[in-house]
């Protein structure tokens, strides 16, 4: 399977500003996607994310909070926008292939909190 | 009712047992049926993956759809302290469960006492 590599591995951030995470794949990829893994809670999906079109986003969540750029077929960027203590989280992009089973591989995640 | 609930454990079993994972859904349109183990501080790991009802055995573990019931289970045999992990379900409507949302159950954690 792919190698999916995310940074940071882990932030610390204060309430109001923004963290980039980044997702590199080592092979190209039609689809990527991102989730959030809240304490005690489901792992969410927050938006696919295809090369070359707009992301497609949850309902409850929105482009102005969480912008994702997709430039390449092997690399994503999540924004977590004007953030609160509410979006300390793991958040982990995923990707699809067909290749042996038909399902999603995950990345190592970003530990986010937020004070 | 949430799409897809799971026990909630903590579960904590004695080495060599077996363990019995299980979770129950509510979209009769799910079709595509993953269990990932995840552990602390890692992302999810792909260990079984199932389309439609039926079971499939790999090593130690055995994954059982039964969509009439709306039932998935995970089946560890021999249990060994390295499965002490998080065991999180997941499922698909899509037409294909790489490129479709997956839905997870909030995961169990699994200990596995020497």
């Amino acid at each position: 399977s792919a190698v999916i590599s995310q940074k940071p591995s882990r932030d610390i951030c204060q309430r109001g500003t923004s963290l980039t995470i980044q997702c590199q794949v080592d092979s190209q990829v039609t689809m990527m996607f991102w989730y959030r893994q809240q304490p005690g809670q489901s792992l969410t999906l927050i938006a696919t994310a295809n090369q070359g079109s707009e992301a497609t986003y949850e309902s409850g969540f929105v482009i102005d909070k969480f912008p994702i750029s997709r430039p390449n077929l092997t690399f994503s960027t999540l924004t977590v926008s004007n953030m609160s203590p509410e979006d300390s989280s793991i958040y982990l992009c995923s990707l699809g292939t067909s290749v042996g089973t038909d399902t999603q591989y995950f990345g190592p995640g970003t530990r986010l909190t937020v004070l | 009712q949430k799409e897809v609930e799971q026990d909630p454990g903590p579960l904590s079993v004695p080495e060599g047992a077996i363990v019995s994972l299980n979770c129950t859904y509510s979209n009769s349109a799910f079709q595509y049926f993953m269990w990932y183990r995840q552990y602390s501080r890692k992302g999810p790991e792909l260990l079984m993956y199932t389309y439609s009802s039926g079971n499939k055995e790999d090593g130690r573990f055995t994954a059982q759809v039964d969509k009439s019931s709306k039932y998935i289970s995970l089946f560890i045999r021999d249990s060994q302290p390295s499965d002490s992990a998080t065991y999180l379900c997941a499922m698909s409507a899509g037409d294909t469960g790489a490129n479709s949302k997956l839905t997870f159950g909030k995961g169990i954690t699994l200990s596995v006492r020497p």
